[in-house]
């Protein structure tokens, strides 16, 4: 047990579909992360929130749409992905002032 | 930029032996932190340890034990008496401070360890 829980665990969706991955953390943190973890690529920061707010979206395509509606849950949003967006989406959670952040067991994705 | 590079993409050994996981790393900051984390076949990333900048001491915790040396940059990560268990992707990363007291992390590519019994 993490502390921080993603659902869905796997997830197969068309290219038309649009669906949502959910994060929860229950370690009291206040800013939440989503990483994405290709293949053929390091893991690579996507979006962070910090008390709800966006503080960083590293230049990732509209057709990922993050939320969070409290400190405790993180979503993101998926619609008209391609194939090159399968990958091991990973959600991790810190305490503002603390520079460990803790991981989910991430959302493997395939896009089809 | 800042950069993290694993050169070892794939480490085998037999179990018991000792291994060595090497990491450099690159940054202009004087003040940064070092981390190392495990990934399990299940996923998640288990963090490990995290070092600061000013703190060179070499920490041992159980069979791990890690190596801060800023003059080559480099924070090594040796595991002593290998086990099964062991075997995962290991990460190394660097982090930057963000807006609002937010880290984040510049990853490594990984070396992926198997332990052989």
């Amino acid at each position: 047990e993490t502390g921080v829980t993603q659902t869905p665990r796997h997830l197969v969706m068309g290219m038309t579909n649009k669906k949502s991955l959910k994060c929860e953390q229950h370690l009291g943190h206040n800013a939440m992360y989503w990483y994405k973890q290709s293949a053929k690529k390091p893991l690579e920061l996507m979006f962070v929130y910090n008390f709800k707010e966006q503080t960083e979206n590293n230049s990732v395509p509209s057709r990922f749409s993050p939320e969070c509606p409290n400190s405790s849950h993180l979503f993101l949003h998926l619609h008209t992905l391609q194939p090159e967006d399968s990958a091991l989406y990973l959600c991790a959670s810190s305490q503002p002032g603390q520079t460990e952040a803790f991981f989910g067991q991430g959302t493997r994705l395939t896009v089809v | 930029a800042q950069k993290v590079t694993q050169a070892q993409t794939e480490i085998s050994v037999v179990e018991k032996e000792d291994v060595t996981l090497d990491c450099v790393y690159e940054t202009r900051d004087t003040t940064y932190y070092l981390f190392w984390y495990k990934q399990p076949p299940s996923g998640e990333l288990v963090f490990l340890i995290r070092r600061n900048s000013f703190d060179e001491q070499n920490e041992i915790s159980g069979r791990y034990s890690w190596n801060f040396q800023k003059s080559t940059s480099s924070f090594n990560f040796t595991i002593t008496a290998s086990q099964v268990v062991d075997s995962a992707v290991y990460f190394c990363a660097l982090s930057e401070a963000q807006k609002g007291s937010s880290y984040k992390l510049i990853f490594g590519s990984g070396t992926r360890l198997l332990v052989r019994p």
